[in-house]
């Protein structure tokens, strides 16, 4: 089992391009995270999937945020435009439907620099 | 926000000593999460307690939970340098999946 896995790791775009972060999910997993983190605001939940399907997207900081599960094993984060206020790690994280047991797996991330 | 909050923000000390860190929370829950952070990596889950639940054990780790003052601690027995990281309790809570971080602790643990 390779665990969660994103990519890049690392992302370094001058403000106002298209940034695309990719994850893919543990094989079984069928529920899918996307959280963002910078000092200032800790951990920061942006939208989650079931079964494929966005379920709370409260998180998302506007529109220019966008994510996908095309398929029950990939997702990705899209940001654009980016400006410099979203430089951040970025993590995605997968579980079972029954999260609430066995706990959430989470992937290196990915830091994202916008200059 | 309703996520939990954690005490203390850092926390130093000396290898074989215990580590005591505890989180807040302000509604029911389902369960509450631990885990560890190590400097420049994801979180790596720790242990699970479900709100039925006032203790549970993992090696060296001891969660508690105390529903009726709303917390919980994660104890570190015998602490190791490679404890040495930040560590987060997440709530679910109602009929949602998602996971609410605290702030987390800063551990550090000195040779």
């Amino acid at each position: 089992d390779a665990g969660v896995i994103q990519s890049p790791r690392h992302e370094v775009t001058e403000m106002g391009q298209e940034v695309t972060l990719r994850c893919k999910l543990i094989s079984g997993h069928n529920s899918l995270f996307w959280y963002r983190q910078t000092m200032m605001r800790g951990l920061e939940l942006l939208i989650y999937f079931n079964n494929n399907v966005p379920i709370d997207d409260s998180g998302m900081p506007e529109d220019r945020f966008s994510a996908k599960m095309p398929n029950a094993s990939f997702s990705t984060l899209k940001i654009q435009p980016s400006e410099p206020r979203d430089s951040a790690v970025y993590f995605c994280a997968s579980t079972t439907r029954g999260g609430d047991t066995y706990g959430y797996t989470f992937g290196s991330g990915t830091r994202l620099t916008v200059v | 926000s309703q996520q939990g909050e954690e005490d203390p923000q850092a926390l130093s000390i000396q290898e074989g000593e215990n580590a005591t860190m505890n989180c807040s929370y302000k509604t029911s829950i389902n369960n509450l999460q631990w885990y560890r952070q190590n400097s420049g990596r994801g979180l790596v889950h720790l242990i699970l307690i479900r709100s039925n639940e006032r203790e549970k054990h993992s090696g060296r780790l001891r969660v508690t939970l105390d529903t009726s003052k709303k917390s919980s601690s994660l104890l570190i027995t015998a602490s190791r340098a490679a404890d040495t990281a930040s560590y987060f309790c997440a709530e679910t809570k109602g009929g949602a999946q998602k996971l609410v971080f605290g702030q987390g602790t800063r551990l550090t643990i000195n040779p």
